[in-house]
């Protein structure tokens, strides 16, 4: 079937806008996941999705950035008053099961200006 | 939590040289290891993976064994190909779900 997909896959936006980030995972996935790719920071973990569970937010950087997952299937990631620092490739990945495999979509790229 | 630690690139080979990323994690217990690879222009993919000590990891000709005693994860290569040409990531995974990446390594393979 297909794989995870993100979109937009690019965004570009002016400091302090609003921006949504959105994720389609894996049909099936229980358990959805967002990391950031930035040059400074790498890759790193901001969130996690699991069933109906509370999700695991520890990774998220301020309190500007939020996520919600509807239904138990598409996820968006919100980040309120853009910074030019937030600029990255946001990645989204799935997985069957917390434990398995998890699969990666193509990004989006946010640019701040 | 997880911390990993790879060789910095960028690394530039030719065609059928021999690869190798360097590797090694800082983790409580035993955890999963991966290495990703991302090709120019495209998403993270699961090059190879493995969840024990002493496991190989192997797939499209790469390799890599989990060595407990030296916390080491490292990739390799026999015979790198234009087509390698990519960013390798190592990443760890404990009894959570997080993963936690290296720095990644650019590599470029040259006709």
């Amino acid at each position: 079937g297909a794989g995870v997909s993100q979109s937009p896959s690019n965004k570009v936006t002016e400091k302090g806008k609003d921006v949504e980030l959105r994720c389609d995972p894996i049909s099936g996935h229980t358990a959805l996941y967002w990391y950031r790719q930035s040059l400074g920071q790498g890759l790193e973990f901001l969130i996690y999705f699991q069933g109906n569970s509370a999700p695991d937010k520890s990774g998220l950087p301020s309190d500007r950035f939020s996520a919600e997952r509807t239904g138990g299937s598409v996820s968006t990631l919100t980040i309120q008053r853009t910074q030019q620092e937030d600029s990255a490739v946001y990645l989204c990945a799935s997985s069957g099961q917390p434990q398995e495999t998890q699969y990666f979509g193509p990004g989006t790229r946010l640019l701040v200006l | 939590g997880d911390s990993v630690t790879q060789m910095e690139g960028p690394v530039t080979l030719s065609e059928e040289a021999f690869l190798t990323i360097n590797c090694t994690y800082t983790a409580t217990g035993y955890p999963s290891l991966f290495w990703y690879v991302q090709y120019p222009g495209e998403g993270l993919q699961l090059l190879l993976k493995a969840t024990k000590a002493d496991d190989k990891g192997s797939n499209k000709g790469f390799e890599a064994t989990y060595r407990k005693e030296t916390t080491s994860f490292h990739l390799e290569k026999g015979s790198v190909q234009v087509s390698d040409s990519a960013v390798y990531f190592c990443a760890s995974r404990s009894n959570d779900y997080k993963l936690s990446f290296g720095a990644g390594t650019t590599v470029t393979v040259r006709a």
